[in-house]
């Protein structure tokens, strides 16, 4: 069975800095989906980027960015220019053959002023 | 913009209860999902509905059952409610299974 972790229960960062948030995953497939999403505080869940596992060009959002590594089966998140609205629980969440979401534990990530 | 609701925010119930967790989106998706979110644990899936009066079980379904009377609305029911189900739940759509899920606020159950 398929298995996502996130090994960093909370990460914090300096506003303006750039911080970086791991997920890695198992799996014996060779076509499936990659999502990020962010939880903000008693807000929706909403996603920050996706990457489909056959393309080898890493997706970029704005100031989000992922490093895909397949062969490691390692998808972190890069934010730049951290914001204090970036602040959230992220969650990495893998898409399987049968479209099911495969989510991590999550990570809290705290923006220092 | 899809716009996913739930019926409530927040709810205290005690054991033995029956629950309604009804969650309606607004853009015509095929799929709805339930989730629950526990702290550590991330989120697993109850059920989920391609289409309507369809259901099949997620990875947690005990304890609970759903309908889905119109595409649009989506029902998560708690047959007798106990404290071990005291969560967030999350309602989710999506048009087609690869596409982006879109998630409603979620309801903070707790069970005395």
């Amino acid at each position: 069975a398929q298995t996502v972790t996130q090994s960093q229960p909370e990460m914090s960062v300096q506003e303006a800095e750039t911080v970086t948030l791991s997920c890695t995953y198992d799996t014996s497939e060779s076509d499936y989906y990659l999502f990020w999403y962010k939880q903000p505080p008693s807000r929706q869940m909403i996603l920050v980027i996706r990457q489909e596992a056959y393309k080898q060009q890493n997706a970029t959002e704005n100031r989000f960015s992922v490093n895909f590594q397949k062969a490691a089966k390692s998808f972190s998140l890069k934010i730049s220019d951290s914001q204090l609205g970036d602040a959230a629980m992220y969650f990495c969440a893998y898409m399987d053959s049968n479209y099911q979401l495969i989510w991590g534990a999550g990570t809290k990530l705290i923006i220092k002023p | 913009d899809v716009k996913v609701t739930q019926s409530s925010r927040y709810l205290v119930k005690r054991t033995g209860e029956k629950v309604f967790l009804e969650c309606v989106q607004d853009m015509d998706h095929e799929n709805m999902f339930w989730y629950r979110q526990d702290p550590g644990l991330g989120l697993r899936l109850i059920y989920f509905s391609y289409d309507v009066k369809m259901k099949e079980k997620g990875d947690i379904p005990e304890g609970y059952s759903v309908s889905r009377e119109k595409k649009e609305r989506f029902s998560l029911i708690l047959e007798s409610a106990s404290t071990n189900q005291t969560s967030m739940y999350l309602c989710a759509s999506t048009k087609t299974y690869r596409q982006t899920q879109y998630f409603g606020p979620g309801t903070r159950l707790l069970v005395l």
